[in-house]
């Protein structure tokens, strides 16, 4: 299995600030990662697909980049609705497997 | 516009078989490219992928889960089902159903249902 580690597992940052969550991979995939944002008691929301496509609908202020075995998102400048709990996965080989997730707090 | 609802059980007991099912409408499960996959999260903790079928009766599931998770579709009602053996307390989750999009990513996702397994 693609074991996939996120970092940090917390983030406190401000409105504003620019925030960069890491995903590296126990081996090499190609760039067939996705990015989703989770808010408390609803369904992950996808950003991110194919490591650096922007879904639609969302802000452009998110974007990925990355191959292989280390992949980023990026919040460019942090807006109160972005706090919430980030996860990758990667769907290049079975099982598809999800980071830890990384929680962005309010600082 | 493309919604997945689940609908199951939200108490089994160890031991028992756990039966969800994933209703779904805006889109074809014959369409090529075009998948539905079962991802389940444990109260507080990360998301783990549990199985997809895809437009062409391709299906995969999560190895750790071994024989015990079965994934069946049934295009011309709209609906995929997870099916669960041998139920334990650690199933406990929150069981989402999702389209996955031509190009991958998992883009609609289900509401999700809380399983709880206790006796």
């Amino acid at each position: 299995d693609i074991q996939m580690t996120q970092s940090p597992s917390t983030l406190s940052a401000s409105v504003g600030d620019r925030v960069t969550i890491t995903c590296r991979a126990s081996q090499s995939f190609s760039s067939w990662l996705a990015w989703y944002q989770q808010k408390p008691g609803e369904a992950p929301k996808l950003l991110i697909y194919k490591a650096s496509s922007l879904e639609s609908g969302v802000p452009s202020r998110f974007s990925g980049s990355g191959s292989e075995t280390e992949f980023t998102l990026t919040i460019s400048s942090l807006q109160p609705d972005d706090f919430a709990t980030y996860y990758c996965q990667q769907y290049g080989a079975y099982p598809w497997t999800f980071g830890q997730g990384t929680k962005v707090e309010i600082k | 516009q493309i919604t997945l609802k689940e609908s199951g059980p939200t108490l089994v007991k160890p031991t028992q078989t756990l039966t969800l099912t994933c209703t779904f409408s805006g889109f074809s499960l014959t369409t090529s490219g075009v998948g539905v996959g079962w991802i389940r999260q444990p109260p507080g903790k990360a998301l783990e992928w549990l199985a997809v079928i895809h437009w062409n009766d391709d299906e995969h599931h999560n190895p750790s889960l071994k024989t015990r998770v079965t994934i069946t579709k049934d295009t011309s009602k709209n609906e995929v089902v997870l099916t669960l053996t041998n139920m334990d307390p650690v199933d406990t989750a929150t069981y989402y159903c999702s389209h996955r999009r031509v190009g991958g990513g998992l883009d609609y996702w289900g509401q999700g249902t809380l399983v709880t397994v206790s006796s």
